[in-house]
């Protein structure tokens, strides 16, 4: 069984540009989350999917922003980079039956010089 | 505010010298409390979900326990291979998959 993957793995951007960021949860698999991990803060909530309708959304500026679609990949965006935004950004699926067992991708590692 | 802590946040050990991970929590109506193992560069992954205080769940040399207040990851005769950041979460109000982590304790095991 396929796990998480999500694409790119690396990528450096500048600031003030955007970035799109790709997930492709398990098959089976209707809910995404996204989680933002880095050094200082660790894993934070970005927002969760369900049938492509956001459920649950974190604490972060309205530059971040996902979508997901009907096959369940799931995409998220973050415009007007700032350095800040460097960071490790976790997809993970689940089955809705089974509540917090996250199935995690491994992560793209977004840099922003 | 729901908050997750765990200590410590480094913890060396030798092969075969067993020890535990604490995690502490202060959530309202806890819904479940989850362990989570991540090795360097990749995602974590999932260990133990525990509901109630009093349980506790075994995978291999690992062992989760909970009590109302807190839950701790016993490791026994731990490998070179346990070496990783172990996690821990609770889900927060407004939706069982918005989990709040703690910052992890990093394991190292010395062979």
């Amino acid at each position: 069984k396929a796990g998480v993957t999500q694409t790119p793995r690396y990528l450096i951007k500048t600031r003030g540009q955007q970035v799109t960021l790709s997930c492709s949860p398990i098959s089976g698999h209707r809910s995404v989350s996204w989680y933002q991990q880095t050094p200082g803060q660790g894993l934070q909530f970005l927002f969760e999917y369900f049938s492509e309708t956001q459920r649950n959304k974190g604490n972060f500026p309205g530059r971040f922003s996902g979508r997901q679609f009907s096959n369940s990949r799931s995409e998220m965006n973050v415009s007007t980079l700032e350095l800040g935004d460097s960071a490790l950004y976790l997809c993970a699926s689940s089955l809705d039956r089974l509540p917090g067992e996250l199935f995690f991708g491994e992560g793209s590692r977004l840099t922003v010089l | 505010e729901d908050q997750v802590t765990q200590s410590p946040e480094a913890l060396r050990l030798q092969e075969g010298e067993s020890s535990s991970l604490n995690c502490s929590y202060t959530v309202s109506g806890l819904r479940g409390l989850f362990w989570y193992r991540q090795d360097p560069g990749k995602g974590p992954e999932f260990l133990f979900t525990l509901y109630s205080a009093g349980e506790e769940k075994e995978k291999e040399r690992l062992k989760a326990t909970l009590t109302k207040k807190e839950s701790f990851l016993h490791i026994t005769a731990p490998k070179p291979e346990d070496s990783a950041t172990y996690l821990c979460a609770v889900p927060v109000q407004g939706g069982s998959e918005k989990l709040v982590f703690g910052k992890g304790t990093k394991l190292t095991v010395n062979p």
